[in-house]
């Protein structure tokens, strides 16, 4: 069985510039979480989903950050703007209801 | 918001001896405690988890014991290998239907001496 696949596995960017970040869960479960994991630190929740519909987005900086789950699988997490606080490591991850969550390799997001 | 402290940033223990790592939480309505192994590079791997309704759960070398009045958790590693060298996350969910929002430490780096 596949893992949480995540694309890309890196990204440099400048401050002010964009990028997005994909993720593709395991298939059949229903749950999608976005983390950011900054060095020498424990992932933190940004966002997750249930199918389509957001549960959670409290600690996404909505005036830089959004994210997507349109079909309830593929999501999709975007940073307009990047900056250099944003270095960190993006961690997809997905679960089945409230049961393991697994977590994907991650992007790791360098901004200079 | 919960919040869980992790009370060892860094451990060291001789081949074959017992580690253990504990940690803390603030939310009295969680339900779930999952620990996670990084190891350098990589990613969360899930190694084991306890629910409420039970305070100790066993997996090989692996022991978790949960004391709800306290509010503390442990992770209890037994006969300790190299390959258990890594750093290691608690962390406090609800558990609830709507998914598990899971809740970190900042992570114990275990270090295992020949």
């Amino acid at each position: 069985e596949a893992g949480v696949t995540q694309s890309p596995r890196y990204a440099v960017l400048q401050e002010g510039q964009a990028v997005s970040f994909w993720c593709d869960p395991i298939s059949g479960h229903d749950t999608l979480y976005w983390y950011q994991q900054p060095r020498d630190q424990g992932p933190q929740l940004l966002v997750y989903f249930r199918d389509e519909a957001v549960i959670d987005n409290s600690q996404l900086p909505s005036d830089r950050f959004s994210a997507v789950r349109p079909k309830g699988t593929n999501s999709t997490l975007k940073i307009q703007s990047a900056k250099q606080g944003d270095t960190a490591t993006y961690l997809c991850a997905s679960s089945f209801k409230d049961t393991e969550v697994f977590f994907g390799k991650g992007t790791r997001l360098t901004v200079v | 918001g919960e919040k869980v402290e992790q009370h060892e940033s860094t451990l060291s223990v001789r081949e074959g001896d017992s580690a253990v790592i504990n940690c803390t939480y603030t939310d009295t309505a969680s339900s779930y405690f999952p620990w996670y192994k990084q190891e350098a590079g990589k990613s969360l791997h899930f190694v084991i988890d306890i629910r409420s309704n039970v305070d100790r759960k066993q997996s090989q070398r692996l022991t978790v014991l949960l004391d709800k009045k306290a509010k503390r958790f442990s992770l209890h590693i037994t006969a300790t290998q190299p390959e258990d060298s890594a750093i290691y996350f608690c962390a406090a969910s609800r558990g609830n239907s709507a998914g598990n929002k899971l809740t970190f430490g900042i992570g114990t780096r275990v270090l295992v001496r020949p």
